[in-house]
């Protein structure tokens, strides 16, 4: 499985667009790339996943590069309640699917 | 409503002692993980199982033991051989498919006295 690189923190006023990005070099071409966010001493929560295209859907947004060596997490209308770990990680796909391996994501803090 | 329930949520055990940790999920779906959370730190897999009566060892599995004998359950134990067992337990699940993500529980928090 390929592995993700994060930045390890980040800030965002509160309403401003979160833009959270994450390396995946070695992506191979059938591994989705997911994102996940925790919250302390919670269970992680699935924001959205994609292959090649980018994604939407009512939480966030997803961008992947052309090449698929990088993409990027875009939390529209940051609040304080999506303070929290986020996790980039890829999957391999097909029947299978292999196992998700957690990076040390990127503690995002979202400030009024 | 459809979930993965971990219990329970906080576990004390004394040295020496093994513990069971319960996982059930009623989503139907096939595979499920263990993994391993201590503070500060990103997850860490213990075991995994793609299907009924087997499973797969990850990247820390020494003295931990699961069973996969239903397909809704996948108790994991912490045997007295795993030398620092505090720190937070998570157990997840999912269809068997690369473009379907994982369901977690709320997590099991042990700590050793």
């Amino acid at each position: 499985d390929a592995k993700t690189t994060q930045p390890p923190s980040m800030d965002c006023a509160e309403g401003r667009a979160a833009n959270l990005p994450c390396n995946h070099s070695t992506i191979s071409g059938n591994e989705y790339v997911y994102w996940y966010r925790q919250i302390h001493s919670q269970g992680p929560q699935y924001i959205i996943h994609g292959l090649k295209n980018n994604e939407t859907n009512e939480m966030a947004s997803l961008i992947i590069t052309e090449d698929r060596k990088s993409s990027t997490l875009i939390l529209p209308h940051a609040t304080l309640r999506d303070t929290a770990v986020y996790y980039c990680i890829v999957r391999v796909g097909g029947n299978q699917g292999g196992k998700l391996i957690f990076g040390q994501g990127t503690e995002l803090s979202v400030k009024p | 409503d459809g979930g993965i329930t971990q219990s329970p949520k906080y576990l004390f055990r004394k040295e020496g002692q093994n513990v069971t940790l319960s996982c059930e999920q009623n989503l139907n779906h096939d595979a499920m993980y263990w993994y391993r959370q201590d503070p500060g730190q990103g997850l860490r897999l213990i075991y995994y199982s793609q299907i009924v009566n087997d499973f797969q060892k990850g990247d820390i599995a020494e003295g931990y033991s699961v069973s996969r004998e239903k397909k809704e359950s996948f108790p994991l134990t912490v045997t007295s051989a795993q030398k620092n067992p505090t720190a937070f337990y998570l157990c997840a699940s999912t269809l068997d498919r690369g473009d379907y993500g994982y369901t977690f529980g709320s997590g099991t928090r042990l700590t050793v006295v």
